[in-house]
């Protein structure tokens, strides 16, 4: 169990550039979850998949967010157009099909926008 | 829409003193309910959760945390603080169809002085 990854951890870029994050899960975790984390506050759900299928958005997500889970292995978050709003923590999480099932977060990637 | 609270932003204590976080929610039903501990650094760990049964939940670490229906709370505590458990505690409860997305309170940080 290497736990969840993610990459980049850091990234700085400027107004109106696309980024693209990527998130490894858990090998044998079927769901994988996005959040956003801003300074000073918890983190906010912005979507989740179970395997391949996107099952839930949240309004937070604009149309200029789009995320993926080729395969059902691991999932990329896509900022289009950034703005400096987009600054933040974008953790990722995994777990099993369980409703009971833990959460386990990754370390984050942190996006500063310029 | 489900909530949390967690009244207090810092929390200041000596080495070896007792700790309580508050957390109180707002939810309609029977919540699912957890506490996550962040590092700088590091990713969200899960101290403990609670679904049902005893609504005293033991979890790692040496923390516990009571369910009180009648309080809407869930409250954290430990009896005996280390200096290494200075860090950023954030309490969830489950939402959605499956009590799987997280709506996680702001955040209590918390401070030990040696």
């Amino acid at each position: 169990d290497t736990g969840v990854s993610q990459d980049p951890r850091h990234k700085i870029t400027k107004r109106g550039q696309n980024v693209t994050f990527r998130c490894d899960p858990i090998s044998e975790h079927n769901r994988l979850y996005w959040y956003r984390q801003t300074l000073g506050q918890g983190p906010e759900f912005l979507t989740y998949f179970q395997n391949e299928a996107q099952l839930e958005k949240s309004r937070l997500l604009s149309d200029r967010f789009s995320a993926e889970r080729p395969k059902g292995s691991f999932s990329t978050l896509e900022i289009q157009r950034t703005e400096q709003g987009d600054s933040a923590m974008y953790l990722c999480a995994s777990s099993l099909l369980g409703f009971t099932d833990t959460q386990y977060f990754g370390p984050g990637t942190r996006l500063t926008v310029l | 829409a489900q909530s949390v609270t967690q009244p207090d932003i810092h929390i200041t204590v000596s080495e070896g003193a007792s700790l309580e976080l508050r957390c109180n929610y707002s939810y309609g039903a029977t919540p699912y309910l957890f506490w996550y501990v962040q590092s700088p650094g590091q990713g969200l760990q899960l101290l403990l959760k609670y679904f049902s049964g005893d609504t005293l939940v033991q979890g790692i670490k040496g923390f516990e945390a009571e369910f009180k229906r009648s309080q809407s709370s869930f409250n954290l505590r430990k009896p005996s603080v280390l200096w290494s458990d200075a860090a950023e505690y954030f309490c969830a409860v489950g939402a959605g169809e499956y009590g799987n997305k997280l709506v996680f309170g702001a955040g209590t940080i918390l401070r030990v002085k040696s």
